[in-house]
């Protein structure tokens, strides 16, 4: 099956952009997704990217993917304290039928 | 439709009781997930059905956990004879069969506390 890494913890200042890193394992993975969590909350999803891209802007985010290395990045322009959540990269292989997420990467908005 | 929804929210019972959670998925989706997540862990994949069918167990769901999704709408997840291992966020997701890859939608959890 597919492993999907996080780095735990990633601290900005507000304005600054963030960037939060993922790697995966399973070079089928055809969607690459971005989820955030707010405490004691759901997943929202955030963004998704399909395989054959390499990058997805939306808003304030962009997604880039290196599928050579099999990494995927959120970058998120202009920080706000409101982005202070758990960020989730997954990944979904087809014929799994399901999506294997990352462990999180806290992100800490410092005022 | 407002999104996913899940009852109860929060559930605290005792060890070696049952416990129920419902799912109500995003109306036009037919496929739904169940997920659980402990503290400072992703989620992990416990079953999935397509429309009423259970198409996939994972081998975390013990034979004391059952799903289902008798008319193909709303699900629930029972787990008998909890045990405190059992603690963690229950979620459910949906996702509609477009073929557009597993784009799911996401519940606000059920969070169980087994004492």
């Amino acid at each position: 099956g597919e492993d999907v890494e996080q780095s735990l913890f990633l601290s900005v200042r507000e304005g600054d952009s963030s960037v939060i890193n993922c790697t995966y394992t399973d070079s089928s993975s055809t969607y690459l997704y971005w989820y955030k969590q707010e405490p004691g909350a759901g997943l929202q999803l955030l963004t998704y990217i399909f395989s054959n891209m390499d990058m997805k802007q939306d808003q304030r985010l962009t997604v880039l993917l290196n599928k050579k290395d099999k990494h995927l990045s959120l970058r998120i322009a202009d920080t706000q304290t409101g982005d202070s959540a758990i960020y989730f990269c997954a990944g979904y292989s087809g014929g799994y039928q399901k999506v294997t997420f990352g462990t999180g990467t806290k992100l800490q908005v410092i005022p | 439709d407002t999104g996913v929804s899940q009852n109860p929210r929060h559930k605290i019972t005792k060890r070696g009781q049952n416990v129920t959670f419902r799912c109500d998925p995003i109306s036009e989706h037919n496929r739904l997930y169940w997920y659980r997540q402990t503290l400072g862990q992703g989620p992990e994949f416990l079953t999935y059905f397509q429309n009423e069918a259970q198409l996939e167990k994972s081998r975390l769901l013990s034979d004391r956990f059952s799903a289902e999704r008798p008319k193909g709408s709303f699900s629930t997840l029972e787990i008998q004879r909890t045990e405190q291992g059992d603690s963690a966020m229950y979620l459910c997701a949906s996702s509609p069969l477009t073929g557009m890859g597993e784009t799911q939608y996401f519940g606000p959890g059920t969070r169980l506390l087994v004492l």
